[in-house]
């Protein structure tokens, strides 16, 4: 069975601070792929990145950066210089070979970042 | 390329009445999986459907169906309607449901 952990339920920050969020998944697999999607007020899920097993480089897009380690069971995402536009609700996911196109979602961080 | 879209976007229905919601996935993705989220549960997988097939499934009761159809498009069914049913219920779509899935805006569905 996979499962993924986020322990920080709620963050909050002010404009232009940078913050991380935190993942830890578990799984038996050798192969398996990590995902992080934002849920906006709206209530749509929005893919940010994807990230495979046997590729632990980490990986930046704009004020993104995402930190992947084995050892740790760890991918964590770090947003730098936060805006208001951040604030969401961030879920990282886990999916594994056994389990086909099943998803297993962590329970969401809230991240606010006030003005 | 036009995104995933859902329909209805809300809707009330009343215990024990059934109710069936619909899926237009990205154009050219074969996988439809479609997903629970209440505030307690979290995000939970119902099931995934892949050229026709459902090809894997959650821990859901059997009063939650779904099926897609050649076109691709998905519809999932819940018959027989308790309060627990009251969620948001996601789809994603996929081009083989290994790969990211894109989700659409949701139907959210409260049972009186």
């Amino acid at each position: 069975a996979q499962k993924v952990t986020q322990a920080q339920t709620e963050i909050s920050v002010v404009e232009k601070e940078d913050v991380t969020l935190d993942c830890v998944y578990e799984t038996r697999d050798t192969t398996y792929y990590l995902f992080w999607y934002k849920q906006p007020p709206s209530g749509e899920l929005v893919f940010l990145i994807r990230r495979n097993s046997f590729d632990e480089q980490n990986e930046i897009s704009g004020r993104y950066s995402w930190n992947f380690q084995k050892s740790t069971s760890s991918f964590n995402f770090t947003i730098t210089a936060s805006q208001v536009v951040d604030s969401a609700v961030y879920f990282c996911a886990l999916s594994a070979e056994t389990s086909g196109s099943r998803l297993t979602f962590g329970e969401g961080t809230q991240l606010t970042v006030n003005p | 390329k036009a995104g995933v879209t859902q329909t209805p976007r809300y809707l009330i229905k009343t215990r024990g009445q059934q109710v069936t919601l619909s899926c237009s996935p990205i154009s050219g993705h074969r996988s439809v999986s479609w997903y629970q989220q209440t505030p307690g549960q979290g995000l939970q997988f119902l099931f995934e459907y892949f050229s026709e097939t459902q090809r894997n499934k959650g821990n859901f009761p059997g009063r939650f169906s779904g099926r897609q159809f050649s076109n691709s498009r998905s519809e999932m069914n819940v018959s027989t309607l308790e309060l627990g049913d009251s969620a948001l219920y996601l789809c994603a779509s996929s081009l083989t449901g290994i790969v990211e899935q894109y989700f659409g805006p949701g139907t959210r569905l409260t049972v009186t």
